[in-house]
């Protein structure tokens, strides 16, 4: 079975602090992508990874960086927390090529007070 | 998420009937689309997928229409149950490139 993992489901962090989104996959992917998901806004890429130490941008990076040091490890990371990130947070995977469903993880409910 | 259905066309239907989710999407180009289920609280679901060389493809209980001509796509649930209650969207793909996502409708499935 498919297995797509995040380090929390909700998180609760103050301004400024520095924050660490955790995903794992098992199914040796190739491509995984980070997104939040917000009321009316749907789903928006923030960066996604081809591949082990490559990273692009999504549609949405200011404010996130990202880490692909392992394939099968992909980590979201907010430099310094503000009340506009307080959102869903979804990662995904994928293997590489065309025409391949994307999994997802749980997601991490985020708030940043 | 837990809201993600704030602010998103809603469908109500009851218990057993069909139910038909539409979906218009933006790129001619695309080539790939899947629909996903989300319940409250968790991730998307993958539910199914099709490719832009057919025009419709068939699950359990579910079955996708493709409409390339006007850019168009549907899920249809057959013999609809509660636990179908959920937010269903769609995703396109354009070869290489990310999904992209539309924004949703929200399933509501009464007793």
């Amino acid at each position: 079975d498919v297995k797509v993992t995040q380090s929390s489901r909700y998180l609760v962090k103050r301004t400024g602090e520095k924050v660490f989104l955790e995903c794992v996959q098992d199914m040796d992917h190739e491509n995984m992508f980070w997104y939040r998901q917000d009321p009316g806004l749907g789903l928006r890429l923030i960066y996604f990874s081809y591949d082990v130490k490559m990273k692009e941008k999504g549609d949405i990076p200011e404010g996130y960086s990202v880490s692909r040091e392992k394939k099968e490890r992909f980590s979201l990371i907010l430099e310094s927390a503000s009340t506009n990130q307080t959102s869903m947070y979804l990662c995904a995977s994928r293997t590489g090529g065309t025409y391949n469903e994307q999994f997802f993880g749980p997601g991490t409910r985020l708030t940043v007070l | 998420g837990e809201n993600v259905g704030l602010h998103l066309p809603t469908l109500s239907v009851q218990e057993g009937d069909n139910s038909i989710i539409n979906c218009a999407y933006s790129n001619s180009a695309s080539d790939y689309f899947i629909w996903y289920k989300q319940e409250s609280g968790k991730g998307p679901q993958f539910i199914i997928d099709i490719r832009s060389n057919m025009d419709k493809r068939q699950g359990q209980r579910v079955t996708v229409l493709l409409n390339k001509t006007v850019k168009h796509l549907s899920l249809q649930i057959a013999a609809t149950q509660p636990g179908d209650s959920a937010v269903y969207f769609c995703a396109e793909n354009e070869g290489y490139s990310t999904l992209t996502f539309g924004k949703g409708t929200m399933l509501l499935v009464s007793p």
